[in-house]
């Protein structure tokens, strides 16, 4: 199966402040999604992302598939932004390859 | 338009027993997938269901079985309970059985084995 890893893997932030979630992975992809876990553990999509970028809000990725990684971008992070942050892959077959994800906490 | 649902919420367990895990999917998919989360990793695919039949498993043993029904609802069943077994499992509804855009979570049952 497909390698995803994901960096830092703990991230502790000030409220207000910006950050960088990397996501690398080991083939070619056909879907990139990135997942935030809340604390009740439900998957929430963010972005469906397999190439390019795209904003919503203050939450922007960039996929760059033919150096196999994506970036999340959080500006100006608020409580609210804390849980995990998953990224997920496919290429063929029916599962997702999850990473271990990013832990992040932001505090007042 | 209903979400996925999974029942029950939280469930404890004895080593050596068999559980039983709900999901409804999402109204309009009819496609469910389970994947295992154990604590501070990322989610494991288990197995897929599509039209009632199992549609391609992860590393899981035989002891992990399922059922997906006309209403597309699926269940999945674990037989002989190990301590390793507890973890979040998740259930995902979406339309066909490759994971694409439509894929949708639930909020998962949270397994304790003692």
């Amino acid at each position: 199966g497909i390698q995803v890893e994901q960096s830092p893997p703990d991230l502790i932030l000030q409220e207000g402040a910006n950050s960088t979630l990397r996501c690398n992975f080991s083939d070619s992809v056909n879907n990139l999604q990135w997942f935030h876990q809340n604390p009740w553990g439900q998957l929430i999509n963010l972005f469906y992302i397999p190439s390019g970028t795209k904003q919503n809000g203050r939450l922007s990725a960039t996929t760059v598939a033919t150096e196999r990684y994506s970036l999340l971008y959080i500006s100006s992070s608020q409580t609210t932004d804390s849980g995990v942050y998953f990224c997920a892959v496919w290429n063929t077959g029916n599962q997702f390859y999850f990473g271990t994800g990013t832990s992040l906490t932001v505090i007042p | 338009e209903t979400g996925v649902t999974q029942s029950p919420t939280h469930l404890i367990k004895t080593r050596g027993q068999q559980v039983t895990l709900r999901c409804s999917s999402q109204s309009g998919h009819n496609t469910v997938s389970w994947y295992q989360q154990a604590l501070g990793q990322g989610p494991q695919f288990i197995f897929q269901y599509y039209r009632e039949e199992e549609n391609g498993r992860g590393n899981f043993p035989p002891r992990f079985s399922g059922l997906q029904f006309p209403n597309y609802s699926s269940e999945l069943n674990v037989n002989a309970l190990e301590l390793d077994d507890s973890a979040l499992y998740l259930c995902a509804s979406s339309l066909y059985q490759v994971a694409n855009y439509g894929y949708t979570f639930g909020s998962g049952t949270r397994l304790t084995v003692v």
